[in-house]
């Protein structure tokens, strides 16, 4: 079945150590976006890929950044981990910017 | 800008009883409505949506929703609800034009008893 994978779901990483997350979509979807869940809150979008174009949102913190090497893939970099950053991470993608979005199940991130 | 209200954190219902989730948007352009729902530590998953024609829209597993341009609300229903439906429920808009940008609202955290 076509779908979008994230891995791990579980991570665990220290305060202030690099930390990336993987997506990988059988989907063929030009678009990819990565969005940030906190405990009982709704997502919230930090960024988007059309195609190769990166898109940040306005109140995206620096220190998080994203790549996407080829259609498949796309990764969330978390240069320095705080506390506050812990959280569920949801990455999804869509056919075209107008298109709907299908989410994969998620990463939850710990920060010790 | 667009902004999405759920009216309700938590709805506590028993089996078999019906349920509404209530969703108000704000929007100056037209724009889509999505549900989405959520079970614990998964994705989200699409519910329904209403992008244009009849403003009734219906899921496979028995919700439907009622987009009400007047009201500005895209409330969420189900006649009957099993034990199985207890989640979270999301609703969305995006602009109907330009970029897709999901706006979510809150969250609706439907728990069903027996």
């Amino acid at each position: 079945d076509a779908m979008v994978i994230q891995n791990p779901r579980y991570q665990v990483t220290q305060f202030g150590k690099p930390v990336t997350l993987s997506c990988s979509q059988t989907l063929n979807h030009n678009v990819m976006y990565w969005y940030q869940q906190k405990s009982s809150q709704a997502p919230k979008l930090l960024f988007h890929y059309y195609d190769k174009d990166f898109n940040n949102e306005a109140d995206t913190p620096d220190n998080f950044q994203s790549r996407r090497p080829n259609t498949s893939f796309c990764f969330l970099d978390i240069r320095s981990p705080g506390l506050g950053d812990a959280a569920m991470y949801l990455c999804a993608t869509s056919r075209d910017r107008l298109g709907e979005q299908f989410f994969g199940p998620g990463t939850r991130l710990t920060v010790l | 800008a667009q902004s999405v209200t759920q009216l309700d954190s938590q709805v506590p219902v028993f089996e078999e009883a019906p349920v509404e989730l209530r969703c108000n948007y704000s929007s100056s352009v037209s724009v889509y409505l999505f549900w989405y729902v959520q079970y614990p530590n998964q994705g989200l998953q699409l519910l329904l949506k209403y992008l244009s024609g009849s403003t009734l829209v219906e899921s496979i597993n028995g919700f439907e929703a009622e987009f009400n341009k007047s009201q500005t609300s895209f409330h969420l229903r189900k006649p009957s609800v099993h034990i199985s439906d207890t989640a979270e429920y999301f609703c969305a808009v995006t602009p109907s034009r330009g970029y897709n940008k999901l706006i979510f609202g809150a969250g609706t955290r439907l728990a069903v008893h027996p």
